[in-house]
């Protein structure tokens, strides 16, 4: 069964500090996974993509990695702000229109 | 560039009512269009998918229905609502069907 999980289910941090997020997916087949930012009530939007020879890939102060022999993602954040306070969705595309979608780890900073 | 509008943006219906979301893409043709439904709590489940114009997928069984009556316009109907049609519904659409998704504004629906 095609699945995504992704870890901590919520996290709190104090702004300025970094973080990282946790994605294991079992996907096949595999043809690229994205990491999304959903802030409540909107829809998501995209961060970063790695197809499977990527191994990190960054945006601004958003470093994701992926390691496919082991099927797992993180995505980091680096010098948090108010504004990174959202939902952060992992994405894994089988390449035929199949997209699985993990529940997310909602993200607090706090002031 | 490319807009995804959704529309209502929230709505409240009784069981047993009808419904109609709508979904338009601009600046893009023949887009791949997709409806999920999101939970609190859950991960986004996608309902439809089309690849054209009255081509539509149906992930799950379920009480609800799509179409696609022109290239970029995508509707979510139901005859009777049940309770368990609460939920965010999202529409998206994607340039190939590995690419990114991108996503509209979402309707709050609650059934009551």
């Amino acid at each position: 069964k095609n699945q995504v999980e992704q870890s901590p289910q919520s996290l709190i941090i104090l702004e300025g500090k970094n973080c990282t997020l946790q994605c294991n997916y079992t996907v096949s087949p595999f043809s690229n996974l994205r990491w999304y930012k959903q802030d409540t009530g909107r829809g998501p939007v995209s961060l970063t993509i790695m197809t499977f020879s990527e191994n990190t890939k960054s945006n601004g102060r958003y470093t994701a990695t992926l390691d496919a022999d082991t099927k797992q993602s993180s995505l980091h954040i680096t010098a948090s702000q108010l504004s990174d306070s959202a939902s952060y969705i992992c994405v894994v595309s089988t390449g035929t229109y199949k997209y699985i979608f993990g529940t997310g780890t909602r993200l607090k900073v706090l002031a | 560039s490319q807009t995804i509008h959704q529309w209502p943006a929230t709505l409240v219906q009784p069981v047993g009512s009808p419904l109609s979301l709508e979904c338009t893409v601009e600046g893009t043709s023949n887009p791949n269009l997709y409806w999920y439904r999101q939970a609190a709590g859950r991960g986004l489940q996608l309902l439809f998918y089309s690849v054209g114009i009255g081509q539509i997928s149906s992930e799950v069984p379920q009480n609800l229905s799509a179409s696609r009556p022109q290239d970029r316009q995508f509707i979510l109907s139901s005859k009777k609502l049940l309770l368990s049609d609460s939920g965010f519904y999202l529409c998206a659409w994607s340039a190939s069907g590995s690419g990114e998704q991108f996503f509209g504004p979402g309707t709050r629906l609650t059934v009551l």
